[in-house]
């Protein structure tokens, strides 16, 4: 089935520092996944961060970006400087259709980043 | 104005016990999912539905069962609780639609004794 791998399961940077969470996926089932990065602050629900939809596109949002690369089948999340206000659990996903009713998402383990002040 | 809420957000139940997480949403979607998160695991998928009255089985739907009363609620149920099902439920809706955000509530924290 469809998968996706974060290797890392907690990330420590100093802040102004940049980031970087790897992210590979494996989609037999389907050619093309949408593409997503969801973010959960402490006490918080998940919340989405980026999406893409597009292989080749690129998606940013609060400083972070993320690049549907097709060929490595990789979505990698980085940031050029970190604030200690990032501190928290980043989740990977990619969305299989179940047609017009909506998608599933299938996530990655998540990557707790803790920022040094 | 939190859209998607769940209840209780912290339970403690008995090995065999009946357990019923409850969530709401002011969204007005269609969709919603129940997930568990584990550590060393994604978030993996219990049960969703389409709308009142459906619910289908996700991933690992084995002893969950889930209703859909309403538009706005949707419960997962543990008719019979084991230490197994320990773990952090995730509720979630999105509107149809192949390209639709799935909003989140807080979480839930279920401990099996």
């Amino acid at each position: 089935g469809d998968s996706v791998t974060q290797t890392e399961g907690q990330v420590t940077v100093s802040e102004s520092k940049s980031l970087i969470i790897n992210c590979t996926y494996s989609a037999t089932s389907i050619g093309y996944p949408n593409l997503f990065w969801y973010v959960r602050y402490p006490g918080e629900g998940l919340q989405l961060l980026l999406k893409v939809i597009t292989a080749g596109q690129k998606g940013s949002s609060r400083g972070f970006e993320a690049t549907y690369n097709k060929e490595a089948t990789s979505f990698h999340l980085q940031k050029a400087s970190v604030q200690e206000s990032d501190s928290a659990v980043y989740y990977c996903a990619l969305s299989e259709n179940y047609g017009s009713s909506g998608n599933k998402l299938i996530f990655g383990i998540g990557t707790l980043l803790s920022v040094k002040p | 104005e939190a859209a998607v809420t769940q209840s209780p957000r912290n339970k403690v139940a008995v090995t065999g016990g009946k357990v019923t997480l409850s969530c709401n949403q002011t969204n007005n979607h269609n969709n919603m999912y129940w997930y568990r998160q584990d550590t060393g695991h994604g978030l993996r998928l219990i049960h969703y539905s389409y709308g009142a009255g459906s619910t289908e089985k996700g991933d690992i739907p084995d002893g969950y069962k889930a209703s859909r009363p309403s538009q706005e609620n949707f419960s997962l149920i543990l008719e019979l609780a084991t230490p197994s099902q320990t773990s952090v439920y995730f509720c979630a809706s999105a509107s149809t639609g192949k390209y639709a955000e799935q909003f989140f509530g807080p979480g839930t924290r279920l401990t099996v004794l």
